[in-house]
This record gives structure tokens, C-alpha cells and sequence, in this order.
């Protein structure tokens, strides 16, 4: 059965700490993305990625890095230099075609105290 | 920047009622789509539309692109409580990009 892996589902950590947000697919799609949603915010993009080893910032990329070691996996490191980490990620995916739909994870809420 | 806007932004209706929310594009789209994300989950895909004036139906949901194919529209007959959640609409531009969505809740 074919989709997007997020993990954890919950995530806390102290102010100061860098954390790691984990999302593979197994839908052999090339495109990989990150967004982050706010109340009332909507998605917004961090990063996306759509072929291993190259990835593109999105328009709210500061404090965040990403790496494509492998075609499945596009974790994200939510870096302490970001000033308001708290939110719910979004991993999702596509087959990299133009204007395919993409395909999200169960997302991961990360609590920044 | 480009950007898609949705209104209304909240949307509360009584089961049975009909309602239409609206997405805006500040430039042409080649493509918009529809994704519905329920209470605590995350998006799903709905629907594309590509051409021009173009209209999907799904069961009690219509889609229509604009004939400028700058706006679009989703139509639900006769909500129900299984329509709660939160519709985006969203467009190419550099990447795809979200409009900041609909909550729709549903009085019963």
C-alpha cells in the first residue's frame, strides 16, 4: 500500500534544539515537498525537492534545511535560528510531472517550548 | 508576489443549505486544484481543472474554472456534516501555491 510516512506524529522540543522531521514515500514519485501551516495561514512552502540531490528553497525557508540522499526520503531540520518553529508540517509528494496533484502525509505538529 | 486568495476564509452553514466559496488568482493559471483537509488531518486531492470555463462534478460538489482562468469556484448542494473541513484551492506558479483555505463547518 503506497503513500507518505511522517514521523512522529507529535513532536516537542526545548527552544535552542534542533529537531528532525522524517517523511518517506514509497509512491516512486521524484518530487518531494515541505510546507508548514499556521491557523488561518493556509500552506505555505518551505523547500521542495524534484530529483535526488537537489532541492529548491520555498518562500519561507529561513531556519529550515533539507537534504535528498534518496529518491524515498526528504527529511527536515527544523534549526534553532527559526524564530517561530511551533506548527504543523506537511510533507507531501508528486510525480514530478507539471501540475500533478500532490500527495501528503499525516503531517507532524512540533511543539517548540 | 502571486498569490491565490479564497474567500470566504470561515463559511457556517445549516445541513441541507447550498454554499459557494470562491478562489482568486492574481495571475492566469495553466491549472488550479481543489483539496479538502478534515478536522486534524492533513490535505487530500480532490479535483484539476485545466480548461478554460471548465466544470466537474463530484456527487454534490461542482467545480468551475473561469473563463479567464484567473478565478474558481466550488459549489456544494445540500451539506452535510461529512463536508466539514477546510477546502484549499491552489495554482502553479514558481510551485504549486495555496490559498490560505475555507473552513466550512456544518450545523446539523
Amino acid at each position: 500500500d503506497g503513500g507518505i510516512t511522517q514521523s512522529p506524529k507529535y513532536l516537542f522540543r526545548k527552544e535552542g534544539q534542533n529537531v528532525t522531521l522524517s517523511c518517506e514515500q514509497n509512491l516512486n514519485h521524484d518530487a518531494m515537498y515541505w510546507y508548514r501551516q499556521d491557523p488561518g495561514q493556509g500552506l505555505r512552502l518551505i523547500y521542495y525537492s524534484q530529483i535526488v540531490n537537489d532541492f529548491q528553497k520555498g518562500d519561507i525557508a529561513e531556519g529550515y534545511s533539507v537534504s535528498r540522499e534518496k529518491k524515498e526520503s526528504f527529511p527536515l531540520t527544523v534549526t534553532s535560528a527559526q524564530k517561530n518553529p511551533t506548527a504543523f508540517y506537511l510533507c507531501a509528494s508528486s510525480n514530478g510531472q507539471t501540475n500533478s496533484p500532490l500527495h501528503f502525509g499525516n503531517g507532524t505538529r512540533l511543539t517548540v517550548t | 508576489g502571486q498569490q491565490v486568495m479564497q474567500i470566504p476564509q470561515y463559511q457556517h452553514v445549516q445541513e441541507g443549505e447550498d454554499f459557494t466559496t470562491y478562489c482568486n488568482s492574481s495571475t492566469t493559471l495553466s491549472n488550479i486544484q481543489w483539496y479538502k483537509q478534515r478536522p486534524g488531518g492533513h490535505p487530500v486531492f480532490l479535483i484539476q481543472l485545466v480548461k478554460s470555463g471548465e466544470v466537474k462534478k463530484q456527487k454534490r460538489l461542482t467545480f468551475q474554472f473561469g473563463e479567464a482562468k484567473k478565478n474558481s469556484s466550488l459549489h456544494i448542494t445540500a451539506t452535510q456534516t461529512t463536508d466539514v473541513g477546510t477546502y484549499f484551492c491552489a495554482g502553479p506558479l514558481r510551485e504549486l501555491v495555496f490559498g490560505k483555505g475555507m473552513k466550512l463547518t456544518v450545523n446539523p
